[in-house]
């Protein structure tokens, strides 16, 4: 089975810095994806990054880049200048890329609550 | 735009009546998924769907069942509301064979009372 851990309930971070939120998983399998979503206090949850297992290069969209560790198991995101927009819960999310039923959903950690201080 | 509407935003029930909540996707996706968000609990999976008629159980499916007649069309159905179902509630789809795309909805938020 599948386990995601954030082991950061919250954090602070001075608006323009960067940040690090972490993620750590737990899988025996070979082929996964790995996700991060965020997710504002009017609920709905924003995709921000991908990242397959096989994939090589760390993922990055934008201001958002992930940290893939594939060894270590982590895959965490990584907020650079942050924006006072950025303050949110933030999750980390990962399902398996094989065919069949099992295969289909996310599974997600706990979250992190991020609040970005002017 | 991919669209995951959930019919209602905010629900107050009594404890004991009968709850639906509905879910409409507009992309034509086979997989469909009802997820519940507690604080400190994250989102956890209640029940999905691959395909019309067909439906798994997640992690927590007790007190829940779901209908999946349409393909577009996902219901969650509270048998009898119970006070610890008060939650929010997360719809999401995608297609069978996309990797990284899995779309959701805004959220429907349920106090039983």
């Amino acid at each position: 089975a599948q386990k995601i851990t954030q082991t950061q309930p919250g954090m602070f971070v001075q608006e323009k810095e960067a940040v690090t939120l972490d993620c750590t998983y737990d899988t025996s399998d070979q082929s996964y994806g790995l996700f991060w979503y965020k997710q504002p206090s009017s609920g709905e949850m924003i995709f921000l990054i991908y990242q397959g297992s096989y994939d090589e290069q760390n993922a990055t969209e934008g201001r958002y880049s992930l940290n893939f560790q594939k060894a270590r198991k982590s895959a965490n995101l990584v907020i650079s200048a942050s924006q006072l927009g950025d303050s949110a819960m933030y999750f980390c999310a990962m399902r398996y890329l094989y065919s069949g039923a099992g295969s289909y959903q996310l599974t997600f950690g706990k979250g992190t609550k991020l609040s970005v201080i002017p | 735009d991919v669209k995951v509407t959930q019919s209602s935003r905010y629900l107050v029930k009594r404890t004991g009546e009968k709850v639906f909540l509905e879910c409409v996707q507009d992309m034509d996706h086979e997989n469909m998924f009802w997820y519940r968000q507690d604080p400190g609990l994250g989102l956890r999976l209640i029940y999905f769907s691959y395909d019309v008629k067909m439906k798994e159980k997640g992690d927590i499916p007790e007190g829940y069942s779901v209908s999946r007649e349409k393909k577009e069309r996902f219901s969650l159905i509270l048998e009898s509301a119970s006070t610890n179902q008060t939650s929010m509630y997360l719809c999401a789809s995608s297609f069978v064979s996309s990797g990284n795309t899995i779309y959701f909805g805004e959220g429907s938020w349920l106090t039983v009372v």
